[in-house]
């Protein structure tokens, strides 16, 4: 079964400074996703950046990268210059090749402090 | 406009009510979810459709129904509303091949006295 795992509930970073955000997963296949999602407080779910499984280079978008780690399955989102509006709840999830849903993480509260 | 849009956006109403939410989305995607959030949690896969013939049930499909009535539409009701049922509900679409980034509408609050 797939599980995703983000350790911090929540995390402090000063403006303009760069944050990295946690997550492991665990899943026995081969080919899969792995995805960040920004929810800020009006509740919308926003789509960041994506891994796919057999991507050899990280993904990277704007001010998002994702730290891809196969072999620790790992998956860090890091922001770079961090902004006020970047605070909001931070998911990790992932997907398999033939699944059905994505599978969240409990998430990771940021607050960005000026 | 949005490319998955959801009505409505927010919803009171009493228990014992039959309830629709409305999901259309202009992506062209075939696959179609419908998820629930509630406080302080990840998201929850109620059900799920590969195309317009497939109706799948997900974790928590108990007082739930589906339609997808088109390939850019997909309901959700709730055939007899309860107060455990108040929650935030995503509607949400992604492609038919690979593992590929899902994207959600801005979601339904429903709550439900």
């Amino acid at each position: 079964a797939q599980k995703i795992t983000q350790t911090q509930p929540g995390m402090f970073v000063q403006e303009k400074e760069a944050v990295t955000l946690d997550c492991t997963y665990d899943t026995s296949d081969q080919s899969y996703g792995l995805f960040w999602y920004k929810q800020p407080s009006s509740g919308e779910m926003i789509f960041l950046i994506y891994q796919g499984s057999y991507d050899e280079q990280n993904a990277t978008e704007g001010r998002y990268s994702l730290n891809f780690q196969k072999a620790r399955k790992s998956a860090n989102l890091v922001i770079s210059a961090s902004q006020l509006g970047d605070s909001a709840m931070y998911f990790c999830a992932m997907t398999l090749e033939y699944g059905n849903k994505l599978v969240f993480g409990a998430g990771t509260i940021l607050r960005v402090k000026s | 406009d949005a490319d998955v849009t959801q009505t409505p956006r927010n919803r009171i109403t009493k228990t014992g009510k039959r309830i629709m939410l409305e999901c259309s989305q202009t992506k062209g995607h075939d696959r179609m979810y419908w998820y629930r959030q509630d406080p302080g949690l990840g998201l929850r896969l109620i059900y799920y459709s590969f195309d317009v013939k497939d109706i799948n049930k997900g974790e928590i499909s108990d007082g739930y129904s589906v339609s997808r009535q088109a390939q850019a539409k997909f309901s959700l009701s709730l055939e007899s509303a309860i107060p455990n049922q108040t929650a935030l509900y995503f509607c949400a679409t992604s492609p038919g091949t690979g593992p590929r980034p899902q994207h959600f509408g801005d979601g339904t609050r429903l709550s439900i006295l």
